[in-house]
């Protein structure tokens, strides 16, 4: 059992809609979760974090956590083209783990 | 602030050479990881280094060598480059602590012929 899965996708949503992204991890020990976003040739880079139970909103960015169902998700509203992306979900537990990520593209 | 700095960013190699891929960071990070990507295939953890001094293996050891040189460097060594090691390359650093995330340097595309 893999300790963080995502849906490898591809996700399509066209511009201005909400694309939603989501996690389910196996380690009911895991204290922190976050999204990391990476362009198409380039390293993975932060965009969200989150440490309790409930929604973190960043702008046009919702994390979501629900430890009890042991998942994570992250909305994008008003989706972008420049949110096409691999979006990775990671968590830590006694390490740090990552998915495989999802690929998101935003039709314009 | 440089944050996690790779070099080089790119390097062709033939089958049998060696190489070493360097890492530094100047966040004053405890923890360190190398990284392997590969189409697919998501992040596989290479070798990490909790603090300076000490190395632990990750799920894709084989093939490779680690050093912590001190605090700010993690290098990682191919003695005998093979072409199933034809990869991107990333390294990372977080503080200690649970709750901290990992920053990335910008990778390493390594092609092996």
């Amino acid at each position: 059992q893999k300790e963080v899965e995502q849906n490898s996708g591809p996700l399509s949503v066209p511009e201005g809609a909400i694309a939603s992204l989501n996690c389910t991890y196996s380690d009911r020990g895991s204290q922190s979760f976050f999204w990391y976003r990476q362009y198409s040739g380039k390293s993975p880079e932060l965009i969200m974090f989150i440490y309790s139970n409930g929604d973190k909103e960043d702008g046009r960015f919702t994390a979501q956590l629900n430890k009890a169902s042991q998942y994570v998700s992250l909305l994008i509203r008003d989706s972008q083209p420049s949110d096409s992306a691999t979006y990775l979900c990671a968590h830590t537990g006694n390490q740090f783990y990552f998915g495989t990520g999802t690929s998101l593209t935003v039709i314009p | 602030n440089a944050g996690v700095t790779q070099t080089p960013k790119f390097q062709v190699l033939k089958t049998g050479q060696s190489m070493t891929l360097q890492c530094a960071q100047d966040m004053n990070h405890n923890s360190m990881y190398w990284y392997r990507q590969d189409p697919g295939m998501g992040l596989r953890l290479i070798y990490y280094s909790a603090s300076e001094g000490t190395t632990d293996k990750g799920e894709v050891p084989n093939g490779y060598n680690v050093s912590r040189l001190n605090k700010r460097e993690f290098s990682l060594r191919l003695e005998s480059a093979a072409p199933s090691q034809t990869s991107v390359y990333f390294c990372a650093s977080r503080p200690t602590g649970g709750s901290q995330p990992q920053h990335f340097g910008d990778g390493t595309r390594l092609s092996i012929l």
